[in-house]
Formats: C-alpha cells, structure tokens, sequence
C-alpha cells in the first residue's frame, strides 16, 4: 500500500525567505506525485504533479519539486515565500498501474508566512 | 473556465435529519470522488465512482452513508440520519485519469454541521 508523510504540520517563514515542505512517500514502484494547496474556506487546488521525465516539476505561484527516488522523496520549495503563501499544503501519489486511480493525500502541512 | 461546483456551501441541521450534498463534475470526467475533511482525520476518502458506477465505497460509514451518480452531470452523498460526528467539510473531486496521469479537480465543499 501506498502512503505519505509529510513532516512537519505547521511550517513558519519570514516574507522573502525559502520555503521548504517535506514530502516522502513509501510505494513499490514509483508513482505519480502530486502537491496540492488549500486556501482558507476553499477546495484543493493542483500545484504540480509529477508524472515521467524531468524530475524537477515547476508549478504555479513559482513553486518548485523535484523528485528524489533514491530517498523516495517529493519536497516542495519556492525561493521567496509571500504572505499570499500562507495556506495549507498537502503532498499526494498515486499508482501508476491500477489502483483505481485514487490520491493517497499526506496530513498537510500549514504554511505560515510572517512580516 | 471548467469546474467542479458543489450545493450546497454550508449546511446546519440538527442531529437526526437527512443531509444531502450535490456535486456537478466538471464536464466530460468519468470519475467522481468524494472526500471529507476534519482536524482530526485530515482528509479521507470516503467513496468514488467511474463512469457512474461505485468504485470503491469502504470509507464510508454504510449504515448512515449513501453515495450516487444519478446521471454524469450529478452526484450525490446523502446522510441519513445525521450524527454530530458527521460535522466537517466534505469534497468532491473529479477527473479524467487516463489523460490526466491521476490529477483531481476540487470543488469547494459543503461544509456540514450537526447540531
């Protein structure tokens, strides 16, 4: 089975400084990866995914992941947090064979960015 | 612009009651998920469905919870009868998987709860 951490719940930086969310994941063979964010009083909304191919994925909002498969990792970074950042974020995967196509969603983690 | 809507956005009822909660997917996705959402739980997955037809439902409390796609344009989650437990934000989310390697469309929740 498929699972996610994601390590640290509550993430706190400075406006301009990097922003780094953990992300691992344990699965058998590598999977599609994906990074979510949910603003307040709102639905998931895709950051990036990462499917095949470059395994630096840019998404939205200047966003960044890259895939590790030796650490079996999808960490999140942007270089210069901004206070519209601020929202909480959650790493998923999914299998690429069968599965049914369902998301295994991480705990999230809630980014807070102070002045 | 495409997207999942979801009716209706908040719903107060008092224990007992039956509580219905709609999703429009996005136009032409075979495949419908519905989520909830507390502090407690995080997010789970609670049933899917694939060109109208149940999936996968062994998230869902059988005995109050009900899922259905009447027709493509419509889903439906019903509980029956309520329980304050239930209180909490409940997503659906649609997709194509095949030509989307897995990514989910968001709408933006009900948000339910059960006095």
């Amino acid at each position: 089975a498929q699972s996610v951490t994601q390590l640290g719940s509550h993430v706190s930086v400075s406006e301009g400084a990097l922003v780094l969310l953990r992300c691992n994941y344990s699965s058998s063979v590598p999977p599609y990866l994906f990074w979510y964010v949910q603003y307040p009083n709102q639905g998931l909304q895709l950051l990036l995914k990462y499917t095949t191919g470059a395994t630096l994925v840019k998404g939205i909002n200047g966003f960044e992941a890259e895939f590790k498969k030796s650490e079996t990792s999808f960490h999140l970074t942007k270089p210069s947090a901004h206070m519209s950042d601020a929202a909480e974020y959650f790493c998923a995967v999914s299998d690429r064979t069968g599965g049914g196509n369902k998301l295994t969603f991480g705990t999230g983690t809630q980014l807070k960015v102070e002045l | 612009d495409a997207r999942v809507t979801q009716t209706p956005r908040h719903k107060v009822t008092e224990m007992g009651q039956e509580v219905t909660m709609r999703c429009q997917p996005i136009l032409g996705h075979n495949t419908v998920f519905w989520y909830r959402q507390t502090m407690m739980q995080g997010l789970e997955l609670l049933a899917y469905f694939r060109n109208r037809a149940p999936l996968d439902d062994s998230g869902m409390p059988k005995d109050r919870f009900s899922a259905e796609m009447p027709d493509a344009t419509l889903a439906t989650l019903k509980i029956q009868p309520s329980e304050p437990r239930d209180s909490a934000v409940y997503f659906c989310a649609s997709g194509l998987p095949l030509e989307s390697n897995n990514e989910q469309f968001f709408g933006p929740g009900t948000r339910l709860t059960v006095l």
